[in-house]
């Protein structure tokens, strides 16, 4: 069954330290994975998009990495700030329907406090 | 940020009323998508359409229904609803297909009372 597993399920972490959030995927074959950042009460904005061939992309103080062997993904985000407090949403892709199937986790809620 | 609307942001109604949530993209996108989303939960895909006169049931079973008569335009219609019909409702866009990036809109929360 194809899964995306998402830990910790929720994390507080003080304003200008570092964090690493986690996700594990059984999705396959797959075709890319993506970490969205989702505020409260508004919709996912992709933060990075990793193939198969890549192992880590960066987008400001976002970094993702990926293993597609042990099929893990990691998202860490440097000197933490307060706009950072939101949903953190890791979505796998598929590359066997012709839709493009993408499998959600449940999301990592980060707060960051002052 | 993306160019996908979506009203009302916010829709609170009683039961056996029928109600349409709209949904706009400015960006030419061929492929919408409806998905629904409980708090603390992934999101579930309960209607896409590849294109005009294009629609398809999701993964989640839903009671709902779309349309898609132009290319910009994607609404979700409820004929009757019901308090399990409360939840945040997102629509998405993507140029190709759903492998690309998707952008969502801001979503709909609705309750049903």
């Amino acid at each position: 069954k194809n899964q995306v597993e998402q830990s910790p399920q929720s994390l507080i972490i003080l304003e200008g330290k570092n964090c690493t959030l986690q996700c594990n995927y059984t999705v396959s074959p797959f075709s890319n994975l993506r970490w969205y950042k989702q505020d409260t009460g508004r919709g996912p904005v992709s933060l990075t998009i990793m193939t198969f061939s890549e192992n880590t992309k960066s987008n400001g103080r976002y970094t993702a990495t990926l293993d597609a062997d042990t099929k893990q993904s990691s998202l860490h985000i440097t000197a933490s700030q307060l706009s950072d407090s939101a949903s953190y949403i890791c979505v796998v892709a598929d590359r066997g329907s012709t839709l493009g199937r993408l499998y959600f986790g449940r999301g990592t809620q980060l707060t960051v406090w002052p | 940020e993306a160019d996908i609307y979506q009203t009302p942001r916010y829709l609170v109604i009683g039961t056996g009323k029928k109600i349409t949530l709209e949904c706009s993209q400015t960006m030419g996108h061929d492929k919408m998508y409806w998905y629904q989303q409980d708090p603390g939960m992934e999101l579930h895909l309960i209607h896409y359409s590849y294109g005009v006169n294009s629609t398809e049931k999701g993964d989640l079973s839903s009671e709902s229904t779309v349309s898609r008569i132009r290319t910009e335009h994607f609404p979700l219609t409820l004929e009757s609803a019901r308090p399990s019909h409360t939840s945040q409702y997102l629509c998405a866009s993507s140029e190709r297909s759903g492998r690309d990036t998707q952008y969502f809109g801001p979503g709909t929360r609705l309750t049903v009372l």
